[in-house]
């Protein structure tokens, strides 16, 4: 059974600073991997999505990465702002189709600080 | 914009009361929708996968006769929670891929239950 964990569970950062979210997965036989984020009381947005012959994704100041054989992928965001306070959700999908069950993790809780 | 829109985003109600959540996909069609729950801190736990035109795959543990899920046309699936009790209090959010194999999940912006 596929479990995705997230390291570390909160961070305090403050404004201006780079940092690197974890995310580890037990089963290397993925799909794809996404990040998403969570503001408080909403659903999730979808930042980034790696395939699994992909290393790295990037948009804007968020750069993702993706080590399938070590089951790692990272969440790097550059130059933080109170507005990238949230939380911080990676996925994986097991196989193709649309039917396939995204296992999540645990989640990074963010707060970016002036 | 909003590519999987859900409503209501708040329901309160009393014990009892049986509550309907949409849950839309808006510029593609979805053969197939998840709907979660997420309890206060804690990550997203799958409750069923909805299926258009036969019936939801349910999670081990999630009770059927509870949360009714319809997925009758390709845009649209509902879940029912019926007779709710305080204990059913939480956020469900929905979910569906596009249309594309490769494409993200979206998902809805989630709705607030509270059983009085």
């Amino acid at each position: 059974k596929q479990e995705v964990t997230q390291i570390p569970a909160a961070l305090s950062v403050p404004e201006g600073e780079n940092l690197v979210l974890n995310c580890s997965f037990t089963d290397s036989a993925i799909y794809n991997l996404q990040w998403f984020r969570q503001d408080p009381g909403k659903g999730l947005t979808s930042l980034l999505l790696i395939q699994s012959s992909q290393r790295e994704q990037t948009s804007g100041r968020l750069n993702a990465s993706l080590d399938k054989s070590s089951g790692r992928s990272t969440l790097y965001i550059a130059a933080s702002q109170p507005g990238d306070s949230a939380t911080y959700l990676c996925a994986v999908k097991p196989r193709a189709g649309t039917a396939s069950k995204l296992t999540f993790g645990t989640g990074t809780r963010l707060q970016v600080t002036l | 914009g909003a590519v999987v829109s859900q409503h209501p985003s708040w329901v309160i109600c009393k014990s009892g009361t049986s509550v309907k959540i949409e849950c839309r996909s808006l510029d593609f069609q979805a053969t197939t929708m998840f709907w979660y729950r997420q309890f206060p801190k804690q990550s997203l736990m799958l409750m069923a996968t909805s299926n258009e035109g036969s019936k939801a795959t349910y999670e081990q543990g999630v009770e059927k006769d509870k949360f009714l899920i319809n997925h009758a046309s390709l845009t649209l699936s509902t879940l029912t929670v019926t007779s709710a009790h305080p204990e059913d209090s939480s956020f469900y959010i929905c979910s569906a891929f596009g249309q594309l194999d490769n494409q993200p999940q979206h998902f809805g912006d989630g709705t607030r239950l509270s059983i009085l």
